[in-house]
């Protein structure tokens, strides 16, 4: 059982390119979301998804893009990459109603924009 | 302006020692609370949590303390272990619905052999 996967887990971007986090988790988890971490800021949500065909932003949501076409995946899309976005991403699942102690995480993208 | 404060960003503790992490939160909508541990290159991973209607949870070496008219919450483990050496986040929710997680900016502990 892979639980959840991110890919790529390093990229390095010059602003201005853009490119698409991949994130699948195979727990069938209706819930999906995605945090960034940032030194001393702990993590914060950038978007979230109940389910297929459905997404929501979070506290940080500007400059990124989500879509959930499957309940297995949901891709962060940084559109034009800024330095500001210079961060480790995070993306998560849970299934329905079942409490914030069944978030699972997945092991990160660093990524760094230039 | 952060709703949830770790103002310490380290902490050393010598093995076999209590290690206590501290987290401060301004909003009173919250009613749940966890901690979570991170290893570096790895994602974070539930340690334990309480709800506002207590004021303590165990789990082990692991304790939580709730002091909702202070707006604190503190982390007890003991005794520290090395294998413990982690980043601690401090998270608050209004529900417990896996939603819309608050995050402290995390406390680097180490335990030292």
């Amino acid at each position: 059982n892979a639980g959840v996967t991110q890919t790529p887990k390093f990229q390095v971007l010059k602003t201005g390119q853009s490119m698409t986090l991949q994130c699948a988790q195979d727990m069938n988890h209706e819930y999906m979301s995605w945090y960034r971490q940032d030194p001393g800021m702990g993590l914060r949500l950038i978007h979230y998804s109940v389910g297929a065909g459905i997404t929501d932003q979070g506290e940080v949501p500007n400059g990124y893009n989500v879509s959930r076409s499957t309940t297995e995946d949901f891709p962060l899309r940084l559109l034009s990459a800024a330095p500001s976005q210079t961060s480790v991403y995070f993306c998560a699942s849970s299934p329905p109603g079942a409490g914030n102690e069944k978030l699972f995480f997945g092991s990160g993208t660093q990524l760094s924009v230039l | 302006d952060q709703q949830v404060k770790q103002n310490s960003p380290s902490l050393s503790v010598q093995e076999g020692r209590i290690s206590i992490l501290n987290c401060d939160y301004t909003n009173s909508m919250f009613d749940y609370f966890l901690w979570y541990k991170k290893y570096p290159a790895e994602g974070p991973t539930f340690l334990i949590s309480i709800s506002s209607i207590k004021d303590k949870n165990e789990d082990g070496r692991f304790t939580v303390f709730l002091n909702k008219s202070a707006k604190h919450l503190s982390l007890h483990i003991v005794p520290s272990q090395p294998g413990d050496s982690a980043v601690y986040f401090c998270a608050a929710s209004g529900d417990n619905a896996g939603n819309m997680l608050t995050f402290g900016g995390g406390t680097r502990l180490m335990v030292k052999p």
